[in-house]
């Protein structure tokens, strides 16, 4: 049973350009969050897709957009990209059910690096 | 991860028992999380606790959670080489996001 796969594993960008990642949840999951790790820091929530919507958002600019498709995958697209973008960003995906202990089961990551 | 607090660093000796602490500060929070991160790789879920609880135990995992303090931990038995990683403590208020702390280095030395 294939856990949460994410690609591309590695990806250089230029400052300005655009970029989009891709995240395929794991067997059973219908809810892709995704979250940015910056070198010795913690994740950070950007946001959350359930029923292929938005649910919640953490404190990340318009520039981080997702997208989450009947098939429950998920894109992370990101914008006019900085060198402050650089970060590994995660995808974890989960079940909603009325008992959400059932956790959360991350991707290896997406390591972006923006020069 | 700015509501969530964890010392940066630790170091162990092999067959000892590792305790990593972390300090949280919403007492609304349902769910806490260990996870570990070892490099390269993404997050893996250790355990959990349920805030109605004081402590769990998984195999050599044990975590104790003060709901007065705010204050959960987490401790290792009989440490091995391969628990050099990265720890992070993680609360959840909902099923929306987690929010994490820094992450505590575990060094295992032999």
């Amino acid at each position: 049973d294939a856990g949460v796969t994410q690609s591309p594993t590695h990806l250089i960008k230029t400052r300005g350009q655009q970029v989009t990642l891709r995240c395929s949840p794991k067997s059973g999951h219908d809810t892709v969050s995704w979250y940015q790790q910056a070198l010795g820091q913690g994740p950070q929530f950007i946001f959350q897709y359930y029923e292929e919507e938005e649910r919640q958002r953490g404190n990340f600019p318009d520039r981080f957009s997702g997208h989450q498709f009947p098939n429950y995958s998920s894109e992370l697209n990101v914008n006019a990209l900085l060198l402050g973008d650089s970060a590994l960003y995660l995808c974890a995906s989960s079940r909603k059910t009325a008992n959400y202990n059932y956790g959360y089961t991350f991707g290896s990551g997406t390591r972006l690096t923006v020069v | 991860g700015e509501d969530v607090e964890q010392s940066l660093f630790l170091s162990v000796r092999e067959g000892d028992s590792s305790v990593i602490n972390c300090t949280y500060t919403d007492s609304s929070s349902t769910y806490l999380y260990w996870y570990k991160q070892e490099p390269g790789a993404g997050l893996q879920l250790l355990t959990y606790i349920f805030s109605n609880m004081d402590m769990k135990q998984d195999q050599r995992l044990t975590v104790l959670l003060n709901k007065k303090d705010k204050h959960l931990s987490l401790r290792i038995a009989d440490t091995q080489t391969g628990d050099s990683a990265i720890y992070f403590c993680a609360e959840s208020m909902n099923d929306y996001k987690l929010s994490f702390g820094a992450g505590t280095t575990v060094t295992v030395r032999a």
